[in-house]
């Protein structure tokens, strides 16, 4: 069984350039749910997504969006960067019902 | 916004020692989550529990949630050098997906 996988695992963009991050779920699991970990903090929730369509949203602003496919994988974009949007972003996979979230690896994102 | 109060933050220890963390809230949670987190990789899911008072064993590990639905704790014994890591607690409210985090407890082994 594949577990969640993330791509890429490193990024480097400037301030104000927009990313798009992506994510698979493991196999079986419709939900998926996107943190933002800065460093030396615990992951913050980003939103959620389920049947290709937002389910909860955290507090962050309109620049940050994301989609889910029919094949329940989901990427994640940040428009307009900003030097603290630097973070690991993380996204988690659930089963239907479920409350436990699986973590993928991650992806670096880096600001300058 | 909500905030989990997890301690100690950081623990260093021999190899053998039991091992026991919380976490706090001010907010009551319906189910709480334990993960592990190595440096560069995701959270890994360690124990989940859903009923207040529940006891759940996971190898060396054993997590409680408390009682009044705003605690929870981890012990880990007989520790061993593969246990390093930073390990975080987990709320979740009812009818919401979202994970409210605490701020993690880094652990160190001597072996």
């Amino acid at each position: 069984e594949t577990g969640v996988t993330q791509s890429p695992t490193h990024l480097i963009k400037t301030r104000g350039q927009q990313v798009t991050l992506r994510c698979s779920s493991q196999s079986g699991h419709n939900t998926v749910s996107w943190y933002q970990q800065a460093l030396g903090q615990g992951p913050q929730f980003i939103f959620q997504y389920y049947r290709e369509e937002e389910n909860g949203r955290g507090n962050f602003p309109p620049r940050f969006s994301g989609l889910q496919f029919p094949n329940y994988s989901s990427e994640l974009n940040v428009n307009a960067l900003e030097l603290d949007d630097s973070a690991l972003y993380l996204c988690a996979s659930s089963p239907q019902g479920a409350y436990e979230q699986y973590f993928g690896p991650g992806t670096r994102l880096t600001v300058t | 916004g909500q905030q989990l109060n997890q301690s100690p933050q950081s623990m260093f220890i021999q190899e053998g020692e039991d091992v026991s963390m919380n976490c706090t809230s001010s907010s009551i949670f319906n189910t709480w989550l334990w993960y592990k987190q190595d440096p560069g990789e995701g959270p890994v899911l360690l124990i989940a529990l859903y009923k207040a008072g529940e006891l759940t064993s996971n190898g060396r590990l054993t997590a409680q949630f408390g009682i009044t639905r705003k605690d929870s704790f981890l012990n880990i014994s007989a520790s061993i050098p593969s246990d390093v890591g930073i390990y975080f607690c987990a709320g979740q409210f009812t009818g919401r997906r979202a994970l409210t985090f605490g701020s993690g407890t880094r652990l160190q082994v001597q072996p």
